[in-house]
C-alpha cells in the first residue's frame, strides 16, 4: 500500500516571501501521479498542481513549483510571492496510474499561515 | 453553479440514529468518490462508483455504511446507528474518465457530529 507523509503540520510565511512544504511518499509502483491540493477554511478542495512521474520535468503553475525527486520519492511545493489567500490547509495525494478506481491517497496535510 | 455539491453541509445526531447524506457531482462525470476527513487528518478514500456501479469499497467502510448511485447521478451515503467515531467531514468528489487525466473535483463536505 502507498503511503503520503507531511512531516511540517504548520507552517507560517511572511506575505510575497517564499516557502516551501515538504511531502514523502512510499511506493512500489514506477507510474503514478502526485498532486498538491489546497483545502480553505470551510471551503471546498481544489487543485493546486499536478505532477506525472514519468516526466522528469518539473510542473508549475504560475506562483507555484514543485521540486519532484522520484529516487528520493520527495514531492515537496514552492509557493513564491505569498498572498493572505493562499492560507489554508495544505494536503500531498498518491494516485496510482495502475489501479483501474484512481482514488487517491492522502497526506496528514500542512497548515499554512501567511503573515501581513 | 456547476460543481460539486453536498447536502446538508452539517449534520447534528444522537449516537444510535440513522443518517444519509447526498452529493450531487459534476453533470457530465462518471465517477464519484467517497471520502472521510477526520479532524487534523486527509482524507482517507471510503468508495466509489462508476455510473451507477459501486466498484471497491474501503475496509474503513464498515456493514453500517451504505452509499447508493442510482442512474449514475447523484449518490447517497448512509450510515446506519452512529457511533461518535463516525464524528467526521464526509467529502465527495467526481471525475470524467478520459484518458489519464481523471482530475477529481471535490464538494464542500458533509461535517457529521455525533453527540
Amino acid at each position: 500500500a502507498q503511503t503520503v507523509t507531511q512531516s511540517q503540520p504548520e507552517m507560517s510565511v511572511q506575505e510575497a516571501e517564499t516557502v516551501t512544504l515538504s511531502c514523502t511518499y512510499d511506493t512500489s509502483e514506477s507510474d503514478y501521479y502526485l498532486f498538491w491540493y489546497k483545502q480553505p477554511p470551510s471551503r471546498q478542495m481544489i487543485l493546486v498542481i499536478r505532477q506525472e512521474a514519468y516526466k522528469q520535468q518539473n510542473a508549475t503553475e504560475n506562483r507555484f513549483s514543485v521540486n519532484f525527486q522520484k529516487a528520493a520519492k520527495s514531492f515537496s511545493l514552492k509557493i513564491s510571492d505569498s498572498q493572505l489567500g493562499d492560507a489554508a490547509m495544505y494536503f500531498c495525494a498518491y494516485r496510482s496510474a495502475l489501479n483501474a478506481g484512481n482514488m487517491l491517497t492522502f497526506g496528514g496535510g500542512t497548515r499554512l499561515m501567511v503573515k501581513p | 453553479d456547476t460543481g460539486v455539491s453536498q447536502n446538508p453541509r452539517h449534520k447534528i445526531t444522537k449516537r444510535g440514529q440513522n443518517v444519509t447524506f447526498r452529493c450531487d457531482p459534476i453533470s457530465e462525470h462518471n465517477r464519484l468518490y467517497w471520502y472521510r476527513q477526520t479532524l487534523g487528518q486527509g482524507p482517507e478514500f471510503l468508495t466509489y462508483f462508476q455510473n451507477e456501479a459501486q466498484l471497491e469499497k474501503s475496509r474503513l467502510l464498515s456493514d453500517r455504511f451504505s452509499a447508493e448511485r442510482p442512474k449514475g447521478s447523484f449518490s447517497t451515503l448512509e450510515i446506519q446507528r452512529t457511533e461518535q467515531g463516525d464524528s467526521a467531514m464526509y467529502l465527495c468528489a467526481s471525475s470524467l474518465v478520459s484518458g489519464r487525466a481523471n482530475e477529481q473535483f471535490f464538494g464542500p463536505g458533509t461535517r457529521l457530529t455525533v453527540l
